[in-house]
């Protein structure tokens, strides 16, 4: 399968705690995207990674991408109520295709 | 700031009625895609298009489905006759070349 599988599928912590989620992947890819998901809601981009990118961050957000690992991880700092959602990777591979992985189910406990 | 719509939010039809789920991707992108997501489940590929035809499909995508770009700014997808595992949370997204890709808010299709 060309998707992406994220580890754990479930992961609860206090608000301000931080919050790491894994994504493991199989084939080569051109980029890797976090997408977030509120219960019954559309998907909103949170970060694209490149191929050639190690590391990115964009807010609370850093994600990281070791290649030779086919791995990517997530961080989310200072976690907020408001960050209970379930976060998916999503890689993208040639021809613009993207896949999404199994997702990590957060959630932040006030 | 520009967004990929989705019509209708939630539809219910009959088991083996058709239905024409409506995406009106963001104007200047050129890859067009349909996921769904069965409840509680993960977000699964169906098919991308690009330059008025199929790039790449998925096992899922059959005959039973099928994509239109009908004019230079819709995207529909067709299911031509349901069945009760249809039911799912359709996903038109868009993208520029090897950008975020930009995911509308969804339609709910419930098949009774």
């Amino acid at each position: 399968s060309q998707q992406g599988e994220e580890d754990p599928q479930a992961l609860s912590i206090q608000e301000g705690e931080n919050a790491t989620m894994n994504c493991s992947y199989k084939t080569s890819i051109n980029n890797l995207q976090w997408y977030r998901q509120n219960s019954g809601r559309g998907l909103v981009h949170l970060i694209l990674i490149r191929s050639n990118e190690r590391e990115k961050h964009s807010g609370r957000l850093r994600v990281t991408l070791d290649t030779s690992k086919k791995s990517s991880s997530l961080l989310i700092t200072a976690s907020r109520a408001a960050d209970t959602a379930s976060y998916f990777c999503a890689t993208g591979v040639t021809g613009n295709q993207f896949y999404f992985g199994t997702g990590t189910s957060l959630t932040v406990i006030p | 700031e520009p967004e990929v719509t989705q019509t209708p939010s939630h539809q219910v039809t009959q088991m083996g009625q058709e239905v024409i789920l409506r995406c009106v991707p963001i104007s200047n992108h050129l890859y067009f895609y349909w996921y769904r997501q069965i409840l509680g489940q993960k977000v699964e590929f169906l098919v991308s298009f690009y330059n008025n035809e199929i790039s790449e499909k998925s096992e899922i995508f059959d005959d039973q489905f099928s994509v239109e770009r009908p004019d230079g700014s819709n995207f529909t997808l067709k299911i031509r006759s349901t069945k009760l595992e249809d039911s799912a949370m359709y996903f038109c997204a868009s993208t520029s070349s090897g950008t975020e890709a930009f995911f509308g808010q969804g339609t709910r299709l419930t098949v009774v």
